[in-house]
């Protein structure tokens, strides 16, 4: 089994909707989480820490279930611009793995007009 | 400023060739981290450098994989006899402090075709 798993999409949304998707990870002890973006045959770029309490930046927001070990991205009023892959990040914060992020596979998120 | 620099930004190379990938970090970071992302995949740990200590190799796929970082700067990932797996690209990336993990800065990758 990954250690952290995303549903590939595509996820096809129309422009101004709203979409969500989630990932799973399966090392409990993971203590920081993160989205990152990464552009067709570009590098990732970070796009959002993901904090216990939930967080939002501008039109993502951001959420943590430990219970159920996964994280989640909404996006709402989809853009054109936000067409791209999202990657799901964790990491424990033990001294021994600073650094080491174990990324997801993916979801990739085409914005339609 | 400027970014992660990484060269060459495409290789082909046939197989049971030897390659050198070169990755420039942010001036002043101190650690630095290679990933590999093949196709469809997420990226893959390969290997980290923190100032002076001992790399974490604990990523590398196997002894063909080797890396080095002169003067806490610049990074060399090296591939011993390429297989046609090996083929990916191989993203470095650095950041100010390991604990900033928010703050890793990825260069635009190697993309690597073995033939």
């Amino acid at each position: 089994r990954k250690e952290v798993e995303q549903d590939p999409g595509p996820f096809n949304v129309p422009e101004g909707a709203t979409v969500a998707f989630n990932c799973t990870y399966s090392n409990s002890a993971s203590q920081s989480f993160f989205w990152y973006r990464q552009d067709c045959r570009k590098e990732p770029k970070l796009l959002m820490s993901v904090y216990s309490s939930g967080n939002e930046d501008g039109r993502f927001t951001a959420q943590l279930n430990r219970a159920s070990q996964y994280i989640s991205l909404l996006i709402r009023d989809s853009k054109l611009s936000d067409s791209a892959t999202y990657l799901c990040v964790v990491t424990p914060l033990t001294t021994d793995s600073w650094g080491k992020l174990q990324f997801g596979a993916g979801t990739q998120v085409v914005v339609t007009p | 400023g400027a970014g992660v620099s990484q060269s060459p930004s495409n290789k082909v190379t046939e197989k049971g060739k030897d390659v050198e990938l070169r990755c420039d970090p942010i001036s002043g970071h101190t650690a630095l981290y290679w990933y590999r992302q093949s196709l469809g995949q997420g990226l893959e740990f390969l290997i980290y450098f923190q100032g002076n200590s001992a790399p974490d190799k604990s990523g590398l796929p196997s002894d063909r994989f080797s890396a080095e970082r002169t003067g806490g700067s610049v990074s060399t990932l090296t591939i011993q006899r390429t297989q046609q797996e090996d083929s990916a690209v191989y993203l470095c990336a650095s950041s100010p402090r390991p604990e900033d993990q928010e703050t890793q800065y990825f260069g635009p990758g190697t993309r690597l075709l073995v033939l």
